[in-house]
């Protein structure tokens, strides 16, 4: 059982180039959701999907677009990226449609020069 | 608003000591409360959930009890190890479609 898998792990961007990050799981999670982590602000809530074709936005959405096509897959797209959005992203899902139980996965490492 | 807050780190302790770890936060009406943590190079893991006022959650030693009248859930643990350096966070149910976090406090352990 692979869990959550993202990718990549790392990546570095130049300022107004996109890219998507990649987040599957193979649990059969209906809740889907992106967090970012910064220093000294904890992880803070991007985008959010219940089931297949349902997104919302979280706290911090700006910049950012998700699709849910699939139960498995859970991609997050930086339209044009800021070096404010330099962060360390993770993917999370949960077998109910809440946070009863997160499962996370490891995390990508971005980099906005 | 809804937040969290927990106690600034880092924390360094020796082998067999006790830890605390406080956490504060301030929501509407009762959430679900959680420890998770971060262990270096890896996403976060559930560590232990309190759902309502006075339950007491623990999971490897961990232990942190819903406190409804100070609005609390301290992490506590009677032994560290080696092994229980990593990142502790906070967390409540905000809705039910999202948590919110507090900080962080890093915790190294040393032999």
């Amino acid at each position: 059982n692979a869990g959550v898998t993202q990718t990549p792990k790392f990546q570095v961007l130049k300022t107004g180039q996109s890219m998507t990050l990649q987040c599957a799981q193979d649990m059969n999670h209906e809740y889907m959701s992106w967090y970012r982590q910064d220093p000294g602000m904890g992880l803070r809530l991007i985008h959010y999907s219940v089931g297949a074709g349902i997104t919302d936005q979280g706290e911090v959405p700006n910049g950012y677009n998700v699709s849910r096509s699939t139960t498995e897959d859970f991609p997050l797209r930086l339209l044009s990226a800021a070096p404010s959005q330099t962060s360390v992203y993770f993917c999370a899902s949960s077998y109910t449609q809440g946070v009863e139980k997160l499962f996370f996965g490891s995390g990508t490492q971005l980099s906005v020069l | 608003g809804d937040s969290v807050t927990q106690m600034e780190g880092p924390v360094t302790l020796s082998e067999e000591a006790f830890l605390t770890i406080n956490c504060t936060y301030t929501a509407t009406g009762y959430p679900s409360l959680f420890w998770y943590v971060q262990y270096p190079g890896e996403g976060l893991q559930l560590l232990l959930k309190a759902t309502k006022a006075d339950d007491k959650g623990s999971n490897k030693g961990f232990e942190a009890t819903y406190r409804k009248e100070t609005t609390s859930f301290h992490l506590e643990k009677g032994s560290v190890q080696v092994s229980d350096s990593a990142v502790y966070f906070c967390a409540f149910e905000t809705s039910g479609s999202r948590l919110t976090f507090g900080e962080g406090t890093q915790l190294t352990v040393n032999p």
